[in-house]
């Protein structure tokens, strides 16, 4: 199975810093169709999990332009610029091109 | 609105099964794939596995194969999950999520799962 290994395991911010979080692939992402199918969800405490960025970079509706998926391959990264309230939780990276689907264990994202 | 509305929590003695469900509302129920995730306590998400309820298709987790069955009524635009011979592993919530592009883009409240004697 692919091992989607995310760090840091958290991250202390004070509300309108940047957050930056890794999302490593024991493999390639990187589909024969040439699509990457990495994607970041967040879980908020108590709520189930929402999507936020789909196929590395690309935010999923309704979600906010600080949030920034980049990467390809193997390296994968999502960066908050300044931090709102509403932010924070546990993040979550998953890959849908190998089977099976498999997520990263999670960065808690919380206040300093 | 696109809406998944999950059945109620369940307590479930070992060895039994239990059998779950997702309405959908909101959309089109052929035009997604429905995905089934288990949450453990305290612990992170594993995908369980898909069904395309358009062509009654579905892809499982290796690991939740003889453990989940996954189905789906088209008329009721209802998905469910059948999870059997429950041990303690098998306590957790269990979420559908569905959505375009087989994205987990909607998700439903999630249903917990709790085995014991």
């Amino acid at each position: 199975d692919v091992v989607l290994t995310q760090t840091p395991v958290s991250l202390s911010v004070t509300l309108g810093d940047q957050a930056s979080i890794s999302c490593r692939s024991s493999q390639s992402l990187e589909y024969s169709d040439g699509y990457t199918y990495l994607e970041w969800y967040l879980q908020k405490p108590g709520q189930s999990p929402q999507l936020l960025i789909y196929e590395v970079s690309n935010r999923f509706s309704g979600v906010p332009d600080r949030f920034i998926g980049s990467g390809s391959g193997t390296d994968f990264t999502l960066k908050i610029s300044r931090v709102e309230p509403e932010d924070l939780g546990v993040y979550y990276c998953f890959q849908a091109t190998h089977d099976p689907h498999t997520f990263g264990a999670g960065t808690k994202l919380e206040l300093k | 609105e696109v809406k998944l509305q999950q059945s109620g929590d369940e307590l479930v003695r070992p060895g039994a099964s239990v059998k779950m469900s997702c309405k959908a509302s909101g959309y089109t129920f052929t035009d997604y794939a429905m995905h089934w995730v288990k949450q453990s306590p305290g612990q992170g998400l594993e995908w369980i596995g898909t069904i395309i309820p358009l062509i009654d298709t579905t892809s499982y987790n290796q690991k939740f194969k003889g453990k989940a069955t996954l189905t789906a009524d088209k008329s009721s635009n209802t998905a469910y999950m059948e999870l059997s011979r429950l041990t303690s592993e098998d306590s957790a919530v269990y979420y559908c999520a569905s959505g375009p592009n087989y994205w987990f883009a909607y998700w439903g409240q999630g249903t917990l799962v709790t085995v014991s004697s």
